[in-house]
This record gives structure tokens, C-alpha cells and sequence, in this order.
């Protein structure tokens, strides 16, 4: 069974691009989250889906993240503009439902915004 | 708000000694509690599960079990290999003001020496 499948794997922009993350969660997996891990830090939750509806999007910053999941499958996070200070690993995890079952994460997209 | 806290934040043991994690809560009416391991530059990797009804779980050499009155949780690894070196980070799911909420601890870096 293939896991939950993230691009790019690292990626490197200038402050006020734009940038986008892809995630493909597992297959049946109702439930997919987006989080930041800072550096040392562990992850918090931008944004967490059940099918195609956001349901806990309390934690993204709206002002310039945007996030979709078209079809309740594959996810895109996106920035725009990107600033210095998020530059962090941006994870996507899936599960089956929310509650009783536990994560699956992907292997993350290491931003760098110079 | 709940607040997750693991101590040590670093620990370093030579290969094959038995060590315990630590892994604190502050709000104990949780759903479940999960450990994690995560290698440098990866995502997580799912190793235990506890339901708030459960007191422990075991998986090969690692053993979490969890204490909710306390608000603790251990995940003990026997025999320790230079492959276990990793941070392990333990994520706690409760209820906040009609949401499900995850807090992750920041992690225990631990270093296993040949």
C-alpha cells in the first residue's frame, strides 16, 4: 500500500513568491491534515479536511494561505506571497476518520523562503 | 489549552541499554495518545496507539503505556539499536470547544552509540 505522497520534497523561493504543496493522501483516508513543523518544534495543524470540507481551518493564516482538496482525495496548500518566517516543513498526513484512528504522515516539503 | 511537554529533550545511551521516554499532559480528558519517531529531514512515522481506554501498547521492542490521571505517558524501548536513534514525538488528541484537537510534544532526540 503506497503511503501518503508529498511534492516537492524541498523547495526554495524568493520572499513574495508564490509557492504550492502537494499531498495524496491514502487511499479511503476521509480525513486529511495540513501542518507546519518549525525547526525543533512539533508540527501544528494549519488546516484539517473530512472529505472536501475544512472543517478546523482555525490555525491557517488566511491572509495568504489558501488550501483545497477537490474530490476528497489529493490536497494543494498554497502561499502567496511567501514570507521569511515560513520557512518550515509542511506535512500532510491522512486517516481513516477523526477520532479513534491514528496518522499517516508523508515525508514533508522543506521550504526555504530567502 | 492543552499543553505537551517531553522530557528529556535530548538523551544519548549506549546500544542495547532498555531507556523510557517521557511524554506529559496537562488537560487529561484526552482520546488517545500517539507516539512518533522522526528521522532528520523526514515525516512521522506512526509506532504506538493508546485509545483513553487503554493503559498500554506493545509493539516489538517498544512498549507505550499511558496514565490519564496523571496526564503521562511512557514509551519504553528495550534493547536499544543504533537505528532507534531518532526524535520521538507523542501527539495528544482531545476535545476543544467542540473540535478535536491534536497538540504534539516538541520531541526527545535520542541517540543510540554503537
Amino acid at each position: 500500500e503506497a503511503g501518503v505522497v508529498q511534492s516537492p520534497r524541498y523547495k526554495i523561493i524568493e520572499k513574495k513568491q508564490p509557492v504550492a504543496f502537494w499531498c495524496n493522501p491514502i487511499s479511503g483516508h476521509n480525513t486529511l491534515y495540513w501542518y507546519r513543523q518549525n525547526l525543533g518544534q512539533g508540527p501544528e495543524l494549519l488546516i484539517r479536511y473530512e472529505n472536501e470540507e475544512a472543517v478546523d481551518d482555525s490555525q491557517l493564516p488566511k491572509d495568504r494561505f489558501s488550501a483545497e482538496r477537490l474530490k476528497g482525495v489529493d490536497s494543494t496548500l498554497k502561499i502567496q506571497p511567501a514570507e521569511l518566517g515560513d520557512s518550515a516543513v509542511y506535512l500532510c498526513a491522512s486517516s481513516l476518520s477523526w477520532g479513534v484512528y491514528g496518522y499517516t504522515f508523508g515525508s514533508g516539503t522543506r521550504l526555504t523562503v530567502v | 489549552k492543552q499543553e505537551v511537554t517531553q522530557i528529556p529533550a535530548a538523551l544519548s545511551v549506549p546500544e542495547g541499554e532498555n531507556l523510557v521516554l517521557n511524554c506529559s499532559f496537562t488537560d487529561s480528558a484526552i482520546y488517545n495518545l500517539q507516539w512518533f519517531r522522526q528521522d532528520p529531514g523526514k515525516g512521522l512515522t506512526s509506532l504506538l496507539l493508546i485509545q483513553s481506554s487503554q493503559r498500554e501498547q506493545t509493539s516489538g521492542r517498544l512498549n507505550a503505556s499511558l496514565d490519564k490521571s496523571s496526564g503521562r505517558s511512557t514509551l519504553y524501548i528495550a534493547a536499544s539499536q543504533p537505528g532507534d536513534s531518532a526524535t520521538y514525538l507523542c501527539a495528544v488528541r482531545r476535545n476543544s470547544g467542540g473540535y478535536q484537537k491534536v497538540t504534539f510534544g516538541t520531541g526527545t532526540k535520542l541517540q543510540v552509540i554503537p
